[in-house]
């Protein structure tokens, strides 16, 4: 069970929008209603930031959308703020009832 | 307001086995399956099992299977996670958390740092 690969870094300046992909394989994002993301300052507990792919929970800024596309699931963060810098992390269920994260990805605000 | 506490740091050797554990308060603890999820230094997240809102069954990730026991007390609201015969690997911050009813988790504890040295 491997990990979903993310990229290791992703940065945008104030304003722009920036994407963050999350790649699997068809025994789980492909496979998956179920991907999740989360944010997350080390130390901190996580926060999840979007479920079922699009959903958000209440109370999470509307500017964080999710979607999905074959077996690579995307968080776009719109209007990027100085406080989304942070760890983010993709998670799928999988085809074995088990879940997996991705292997993070670090937000910079520039 | 949900909230999830943890118990305190622990210091193992290896070889030994740590039992954690997460109380639950705000919600309905029976209703709901629960989470272990840690993080190493300098490492990702990494789930280890689920166990459901009755407590009669769990699912753990293939690397743990072998040595983690996810059990769960209604009485209480408490959740534990043993896991034994730790090594140096085993070291990290160990969160349990809520699973929303939608495969996710919507709230988390604060942590349990394990350290497993000689």
């Amino acid at each position: 069970q491997s990990a979903l690969t993310q990229p290791a870094s992703v940065s945008g300046s104030p304003g722009q929008s920036i994407t963050i992909s999350c790649t699997g394989t068809s025994s789980d994002v492909g496979d998956s209603y179920y991907v999740s993301w989360y944010q997350h300052h080390p130390g901190k507990a996580p926060k999840l930031m979007i479920y079922d792919v699009t959903k958000r929970p209440s109370g999470v800024s509307d500017h964080f959308s999710g979607s999905k596309s074959g077996n690579t699931a995307s968080l776009t963060i719109s209007g990027l703020q100085a406080e989304d810098e942070a760890d983010y992390y993709c998670c799928s269920y999988t085809s074995i009832n088990t879940y997996v994260f991705g292997t993070g990805t670090k937000v910079t605000v520039l | 307001q949900v909230q999830l506490e943890q118990s305190g740091a622990e210091v193992k050797q290896p070889g030994a086995s740590v039992k954690v554990s997460c109380k639950a308060s705000g919600y309905t603890f029976t209703r709901y399956h629960m989470h272990w999820v840690r993080q190493a230094p300098g490492q990702g997240l990494e789930w280890m099992g689920v166990i459901t809102p009755s407590g009669d069954s769990t699912r753990y990730a293939p690397k743990f299977q072998d040595r983690i026991i996810m059990t769960r007390d209604a009485s209480t609201s408490t959740l534990y996670m043993e896991l034994n015969s730790l090594t140096s690997e085993d070291t990290a911050l160990y969160y349990c958390a809520k699973d929303s009813g939608s495969f996710s988790g919507d709230y988390w504890g604060q942590g349990t740092l394990v350290t497993v040295s000689s």
